[in-house]
């Protein structure tokens, strides 16, 4: 089955780029109508939403992140990444990756199906 | 932006029956998935599309949406069930994404 697995630096100085790849594994990227987001979670927090991306390169971008956010799809590698721009001590996170499912029913709806395990990346001098 | 509610905890005895609510307006009119993460691990969906369940996921998880209120109900809770419960929706607004609740942590007594 379909396995996904969160690689990048844990530690980011402030004002810098974090940049992470989530690398698919046991199937292909580009197959099925799937999208590929990113969520964080501060700890003893909720998740929070980041972004998505379609295989044809298609994003959406959480709005309160949107300024800062970069996601990208390599799939040569059966990759795709993650680039969060003017970080702070409030991006230090656990940071996971999932599949998502999109449903255009009567009305369209998204799920996240399969979720990496997460990396933990802390923002700090 | 479309906000989700959900209580910050929920307490219940082995064997009973958990209800997690999800409170947004007019939630009925969308879709409403759950995800179960216990500590140290990453969510996992137990409900898609109200009230479906992926495969492997038990039977004593079910949920319904009506109205402003979307719930997950555990049937017969186990000790394993104690984890943290997140609601989740897509905002199809102008600049559409996905939305979360804050969470409900279930203990079992």
């Amino acid at each position: 089955q379909v396995q996904l697995q969160e690689s990048g630096p844990g530690l980011v100085k402030p004002s810098q780029t974090l940049s992470l790849t989530c690398t698919v594994s046991g199937g292909s990227i580009s197959s099925g109508s799937y999208y590929w987001s990113w969520i964080r979670q501060p700890a003893g927090k909720g998740l929070e939403w980041i972004g998505r991306i379609y295989t044809s390169g298609s994003t959406n971008y959480n709005p309160s992140l949107k300024s800062r956010v970069t996601i990208s799809v390599d799939t040569s590698k059966n990759q795709f990444s993650l680039k969060l721009s003017s970080v702070t001590a409030a991006d230090t996170a656990v940071y996971y990756c999932a599949r998502g499912v999109a449903v255009k029913g009567n009305y369209y709806y998204y799920y996240m199906d399969v979720w990496g395990k997460g990396t933990t990346v802390t923002v700090s001098s | 932006s479309y906000v989700l509610t959900q209580p910050p905890s929920v307490s219940v005895a082995p064997g009973q029956t958990a209800r997690i609510t999800c409170g947004g307006n007019n939630i009925g009119s969308k879709s409403v998935h759950w995800y179960q993460q216990k500590p140290g691990q990453a969510p996992v969906l137990v409900v898609y599309d109200d009230s479906d369940r992926p495969s492997g996921i038990p039977e004593r998880f079910s949920g319904s949406n009506s109205g402003n209120t979307a719930t997950l109900t555990i049937s017969r809770v186990e000790a394993g069930d104690e984890a943290d419960y997140y609601c989740q929706v897509w905002d199809s607004s102008s600049d559409p994404h996905v939305v979360f609740g804050g969470g409900t942590k279930l203990t079992v007594l």
